[in-house]
């Protein structure tokens, strides 16, 4: 069964540093989205990304995040100089279409411990 | 504002029994509902996804039922296994929008 694959499972880097977690949607959808969840709390959305641009971003998805769709099967969430309370996990979903009710598919995460 | 809250936040159960998770949401206005299992340091998985227009979905021991107008939803389990111990969340999609909004999730554990 198709799935979507994410890299690394594990990410620890030092505050200030850039980050690129990597991920590969399912292969046949349109819609990719990044979400994270904090330790103990809620998951809560960060982007959306479609036909090579971004679709929608909450108020967490401020300039030092970037997304991109590097080639045919990658979809990448950068995260510039990060900070401690970027540590999270980091969840990449994708769905064949979107704003009309369609399935969201979830990675297994990459766990970003930022020290 | 959409906000999701899950009932209870914590179960726990001996193997076997029918169990009912609680899923309420403040504005009737959504696409459709997910409900997800995510074990522990895991991803999400998908269980059921039922749409606005529809009142119930079933997969295997999982029935989901979605009542818009009250704003719940209900994910009833049957003879549950110590398997099923994992946390379940309910998501829903907000009209004119990509994204998904969380509840805080049930923490269900079946012992044997």
């Amino acid at each position: 069964e198709p799935e979507v694959t994410q890299t690394p499972s594990h990410q620890v880097t030092q505050m200030g540093q850039e980050v690129i977690l990597r991920c590969v949607p399912i292969s046949n959808h349109l819609y990719f989205y990044w979400y994270r969840q904090i330790l103990g709390q809620k998951v809560e959305f960060l982007v959306s990304f479609y036909n090579n641009e971004i679709s929608e971003k909450s108020e967490i998805f401020d300039d030092q995040f970037s997304v991109e769709r590097p080639d045919g099967s990658n979809f990448t969430l950068k995260i510039r100089s990060t900070k401690l309370e970027d540590s999270a996990m980091y969840f990449c979903a994708s769905s064949e279409e979107s704003r009309g009710g369609n399935e969201q598919f979830f990675g297994p995460g990459t766990r970003l411990t930022v020290l | 504002k959409q906000e999701v809250t899950q009932i209870p936040a914590a179960l726990s159960v001996p193997e076997g029994e029918n169990l009912v998770l609680n899923c309420s949401f403040t504005d009737s206005a959504i696409y459709n509902l997910q409900w997800f299992r995510q074990d522990p340091g895991k991803g999400l998985t998908s269980l059921l996804l039922i749409q606005s227009s529809q009142r119930e979905q079933t997969s295997g021991r999982l029935n989901a039922s979605l009542d818009k107008s009250s704003g719940r939803s209900t994910l009833y389990i049957a003879a549950s296994q110590p398997g099923d111990s994992a946390t379940y969340l309910c998501a829903v999609s907000p009209p004119n929008t990509d994204k998904l909004i969380f509840g805080t999730g049930t923490r269900l554990q079946v012992f044997p």
